[in-house]
């Protein structure tokens, strides 16, 4: 299985900050077809996972573009500009590229 | 509006069978590939398997955690989706959610407690 690795566990950020989470898989997941399936999600309390990113760079219908995926065949990067205090919960950075899809152990996002 | 609504948890002893529900609307269901995905209380999610679109025949992939145990299904008829749990182990205890294609759209989850 690919391993999904992030850092930090958990980030505290002053509202009006910026905050970036790592993601690091075992494998490279760059297709063949050019498309490299790293994906986002924010977890808030008690609610459901949601979709930030798709395919590493691409923002998900309604995500405000304060969000932002960047990274390498390996090595990932989710950019928050600006926090507010909803962006608070879980974030996991996943891999769709092959089967099993596998999740990375989450960042906690804090305000300070 | 994307509305995924899932049922059926509860608890169940060790060994015993179970089977989840999930009502899709909003989108035209036999589009898309439809997911289940699970989530230990404090725990990252697992993806448990999915089964493909009209365009891929409906075919299914398993986790290969639970391939043998679990089955997914759906009737396109209904926009269902199930999930055929067996042989459940207390392992199996979290709470289980669909998604829809890419799990752009998550359901509410549904909790299953494995336990005597």
């Amino acid at each position: 299985d690919i391993v999904m690795t992030q850092a930090p566990l958990s980030v505290s950020v002053t509202p009006g900050e910026s905050a970036s989470i790592s993601c690091r898989s075992s494998k490279s997941l760059l297709h063949s077809n050019g498309i490299t399936y790293v994906y986002w999600y924010l977890q808030k309390p008690g609610k459901s996972p949601q979709l930030l990113i798709y395919r590493m760079s691409n923002l998900a219908s309604g995500v405000p573009d304060r969000f932002s995926g960047s990274g390498s065949e390996t090595d990932f990067t989710l950019k928050i500009s600006r926090v507010e205090a909803e962006d608070v919960g879980i974030y996991y950075c996943g891999q769709l590229l092959e089967n099993p899809w596998t999740f990375g152990g989450g960042t906690k996002l804090e305000l300070k | 509006e994307v509305k995924l609504l899932e049922s059926g948890g509860g608890l169940v002893q060790p060994g015993g069978s179970m089977r989840l529900s999930c009502a899709a609307s909003g989108f035209t269901f036999t589009d898309f590939y439809m997911n289940w995905i699970r989530q230990p209380a404090g725990k990252a999610p697992e993806w448990l398997g999915f089964i493909r679109n009209k365009a891929n025949g409906y075919t299914t992939e398993y986790n290969p955690s639970v391939k043998g145990r679990f089955t997914i299904s759906r009737d396109n008829t209904q926009n269902m989706l199930y999930l055929q749990m067996n042989t459940l182990r207390a392992e199996d205890t979290a709470t289980y959610y669909c998604a829809r294609g890419n799990a752009d759209y998550w359901g509410q989850g549904v909790m299953v407690t494995v336990s005597s």
